[in-house]
């Protein structure tokens, strides 16, 4: 099956700092998505990318879909406390029209004040 | 509007032991989905509908059951408990469609002695 790749696995940094966070996978994805997951919560969708070189960004937060659509990044800039919590990129193909999401591993971020 | 719930939020079972979880959704959503979250190990799908009366299999179906009986709700069962299913169960809904995104409950946290 579809396998993603998403590293960092962990990332401690200060707070104003930026972070990078990418994704690579073995195969295409019609759409890249990343998702924040707060403790004791479900995942909350950030940002979602559907055309390959797309880059979006919400607030803080940018992401591009990579020219070849096997791999995706997300940027933090200017971090704040609030940031942390765990990231997960996610690839969907809506092909056979269920919509089904791969996810990364995640990358825990913490941010110290 | 909800969104989408999940109960209970907690719960520990001994080993043999059945139990369903319910996730329930006021968006009338067509596709719904159940996924586990392990440590280190990012969310994996384990069952999903497409719509009212219809069930398929994700990625680790083994030991699990589901039912869509109703469009707004989605049960996952236990039939026979095992330590190995210990883990953070999160569902999720969306309308479908290409430019949609799944919505994640808040989670159950299963612990299976």
């Amino acid at each position: 099956g579809q396998q993603l790749n998403q590293s960092p696995q962990s990332m401690f940094i200060q707070e104003g700092e930026d972070v990078s966070m990418n994704c690579t996978s073995s195969s295409i994805f019609n759409t890249w998505l990343w998702y924040k997951q707060d403790p004791g919560e479900g995942p909350v969708l950030l940002i979602a990318l559907y055309k390959a070189g797309e880059l979006t960004s919400n607030g803080r937060l940018t992401a591009q879909f990579g020219i070849t659509r096997k791999d995706s990044f997300l940027n933090i800039s200017a971090s704040i406390p609030s940031d942390v919590g765990i990231y997960f990129c996610a690839g969907q193909n809506s092909g056979g029209s269920n919509y089904k999401l791969t996810f990364g591993k995640g990358t825990l971020l913490t941010v110290n004040p | 509007n909800a969104g989408v719930t999940q109960t209970p939020k907690f719960r520990v079972l001994k080993t043999g032991q059945s139990m369903t979880l319910l996730c329930a959704q006021d968006m009338n959503h067509e596709y719904m989905y159940w996924y586990r979250q392990d440590p280190g190990m990012g969310l994996r799908l384990i069952h999903y509908s497409v719509g009212e009366g219809t069930t398929a299999k994700g990625e680790v179906p083994d030991g699990y059951n589901v039912s869509r009986l109703k469009k707004q709700n989605f049960l996952l069962g236990l039939e026979s408990a095992a330590p190995s299913q210990t883990s953070v169960y999160f569902c999720a809904s969306m309308e479908g469609g290409e430019t949609d995104t799944q919505y994640f409950g808040p989670g159950t946290r299963l612990t299976v002695l």
